[in-house]
């Protein structure tokens, strides 16, 4: 079974530009995450979906971050603009469904950021 | 809030020697805990879990027991070995299903073997 993809793998922007992130999950999967992880701390989640509407988006800075994942299958994170602070990991995960009880998330291979 | 504390690395060890990495968490609820493992170059792989007090999670001869009256829980392996060498992850869940599966993570250990 084909796992988490994300694209691109590694970017490098200016300040101020903008970017944006590709993630596709495990066919099948209902719920879909993006996390943030900053070097030498753990990924804290960014925004969760279920199928295409947003579970939890508290930690989601909204004045320059959006995602989207419209049909309920990929999904789209964006930066506009970016900052120096937002250099990090962005990681994407995907699990069954949480309505159907605790299921294990599956975590793609990241896309590293850096902003200069 | 939740939150979870675990011991800084690096932890630098022989093969064969016995392994400990010390996790605490704070949690209003009854959290679900999790050990998450990063080899070099891949992504987050679930390691082991335990979802009530006093289970003990185990896979790949790691072993860490939910401990609640301490609000810990210690990974431990017997004898390490170099393909071991890995970032670990300490997490809880503040939901089991229902409205959320959030994971908030400590900041990793990274484990170093030696031969």
């Amino acid at each position: 079974e084909a796992g988490v993809a994300q694209s691109p793998r590694y970017k490098i922007i200016e300040k101020r530009q903008s970017v944006a992130f590709w993630c596709n999950p495990i066919s099948g999967h209902a719920t879909l995450y993006w996390y943030q992880q900053i070097l030498g701390q753990g990924p804290k989640l960014l925004i969760q979906f279920q199928n295409n509407g947003v579970v939890d988006d508290s930690q989601l800075p909204k004045d320059r971050f959006s995602a989207e994942r419209l049909k309920g299958v990929d999904s789209t994170l964006k930066i506009q603009p970016a900052k120096l602070e937002d250099s990090a990991v962005y990681l994407c995960a995907s699990s069954l469904d949480l309505l159907a009880g605790w299921d294990e998330q599956f975590f793609g291979p990241g896309t590293r950021l850096t902003v200069l | 809030g939740d939150s979870v504390t675990q011991m800084e690395g690096p932890v630098t060890l022989s093969e064969e020697a016995f392994l400990t990495i010390n996790c605490t968490y704070t949690a209003t609820g009854y959290p679900s805990l999790f050990w998450y493992v990063q080899y070099p170059g891949e992504g987050l792989q679930l390691l082991l879990k335990a979802t009530k007090a006093d289970d003990k999670g185990s896979n790949k001869g790691f072993e860490a027991t939910y401990r609640k009256e301490t609000t810990s829980f210690h990974l431990e392996k017997g004898s390490v070995q170099v393909s071991d060498s890995a970032v670990y992850f300490c997490a809880l869940s503040e939901g089991y299903g229902g409205a959320t599966n959030k994971l908030i993570f400590g900041t990793g250990t990274l484990l170093a073997v030696q031969p």
